[in-house]
């Protein structure tokens, strides 16, 4: 079945350092992906739309200069979290739009810590 | 204002036991619905779905929703609990059929035995 992978799993940063996350369709083409964020013992929260070959769509709130995010070809959306600092600690997740009308996969998730 | 409710934070409940997570959302029309299981530092797992259709949706390992549209809501059901049904349950909302989901704040089921 369709997978989509995230990388990587686990990351420390230094704060005032970026990150790369990466989100990956293995075995379709996603047009179009979608970034969450999961703050400890909370739920996810939609943060920004990822479509492939144009700008990505952010959320009331979030920042988008902090959070940059490309999609550059069918199967890669990257988010990048810029000068990160302890506050952007958090367990990103990404999910893709299947070929499949009404079908949506997710990865298994990124986990950034900032020291 | 929210516009998916998970009434329940926490829900224990002893091995072989029935489950019920309820949701409920808010939102008019009705929109697409999905109940995701998420363990400890895992990503989510998609149980069950509904679009339209038959309003008694059955998904896997076990579990089973109702859509009852006079209530706006969306319960997620298990017979007989088993140890590894310990998580974290997620109901989310695609209101508008653009792939954007809206999650509940989740509940915490515990199995004791």
């Amino acid at each position: 079945g369709a997978v989509v992978s995230q990388h990587p799993s686990w990351v420390i940063c230094k704060s005032g350092t970026s990150v790369k996350i990466e989100c990956r369709s293995l075995d379709f083409q996603a047009t179009t992906m979608f970034w969450y964020r999961q703050f400890p013992k909370q739920s996810l929260m939609l943060m920004a739309t990822s479509n492939e070959g144009s700008k990505a769509t952010y959320e009331q709130g979030v920042e988008k200069d902090k959070f940059l995010i490309n999609h550059a070809s069918l199967t890669l959306s990257t988010l990048t979290v810029t000068s990160a600092h302890p506050e952007d600690s958090s367990f990103y997740i990404c999910s893709a739009r299947g070929q499949v009308p009404n079908t949506i996969y997710f990865g298994e998730g990124s986990w950034l810590t900032v020291v | 204002a929210q516009s998916v409710t998970q009434p329940d934070i926490h829900i224990t409940v002893s091995e072989g036991a029935s489950l019920e997570l309820r949701c409920n959302y808010s939102y008019g029309a009705t929109p697409y619905l999905f109940w995701y299981v998420q363990s400890p530092g895992q990503g989510l797992q998609l149980l069950l779905k509904y679009f339209s259709g038959d309003t008694l949706v059955q998904g896997i390992k076990g579990f089973e929703a109702e859509f009852k549209r006079s209530q706006s809501s969306f319960n997620l059901r298990k017979p007989s609990v088993h140890w590894s049904d310990a998580a974290e349950y997620f109901c989310a909302v695609d209101r508008s059929n653009d792939y954007k989901l809206s999650f509940g704040a989740g509940t915490t089921v515990t199995v004791r035995a």
